[in-house]
């Protein structure tokens, strides 16, 4: 089927912990994956993607491990900030030529002053 | 440079009335998405327009179509509009024809209320 499911909807953490986001996706021929972040009032904004035949990348602050053995991804947030409080989505993108992104339901990640 | 760009923010429109919403992508790309976004859920695809055609579709109604412009601009349509259409619809742009390997560039959308 085409979903991509999160295990927690809501995730609150102290500032200056690490976040750990987790997702489950369903398409086994899915090859490119995305995590957006969206605050209040805007729509999403990319943060970190990777494709199938990798399985760890990282940005700035960010990093996204895939595991496509249990067809599972996460986003890890390092020195969680007040800024990053927002809802975070992890998506797939679907065919070629012609795509759709298929959206996670959203967690909604809280960061305690 | 600027973003993608959506007009109008806000809308409020009657059950059975018809709604176009609209879409600037940023600025170098020529495919543009809609997305349906409900409150407390995902974005859900509606469409993709690239040289002016549909190429991909989601699970929505016929009520909901839309066109590209040859200078990259869309619009989303929908016909019969029903309470359960109150969403913000969000559109989303990339670049090429096998952007499918790229994220998206979103717009901050148009929140649509129809009562």
């Amino acid at each position: 089927g085409e979903s991509v499911g999160l295990h927690l909807p809501t995730l609150s953490v102290q500032e200056g912990d690490n976040s750990i986001i987790n997702c489950a996706y369903s398409n086994s021929a899915s090859d490119y994956f995305i995590w957006y972040k969206q605050e209040s009032g805007k729509g999403p904004q990319f943060i970190i993607d990777i494709r199938s035949n990798m399985d760890k990348r990282q940005g700035q602050r960010v990093t996204v491990l895939l595991n496509k053995t249990v067809k599972h991804l996460s986003l890890q947030i390092a020195a969680t900030q007040p800024g990053d409080s927002a809802v975070y989505f992890c998506a797939e993108n679907i065919g070629t030529g012609g795509f759709k992104t298929i959206f996670g339901a959203g967690t909604r990640l809280f960061v305690k002053a | 440079d600027a973003g993608v760009t959506q007009s109008p923010t806000h809308l409020i429109k009657t059950r059975g009335q018809q709604v176009t919403l609209r879409c600037s992508p940023k600025s170098g790309h020529d495919t543009v998405s809609w997305y349906q976004q409900a409150l407390g859920q995902g974005p859900q695809f509606i469409f993709q327009y690239y040289e002016e055609e549909e190429r991909q579709r989601g699970n929505f109604p016929d009520r909901f179509s839309g066109h590209q412009y040859p200078n990259y601009s869309s619009e989303l349509n929908v016909n019969a509009l029903l309470l359960g259409d109150s969403a913000l619809y969000l559109c989303a742009s990339s670049q090429g024809q096998n952007s499918y390997n790229s994220p998206l560039h979103f717009g901050n959308g148009t929140r649509l209320t129809v009562t």
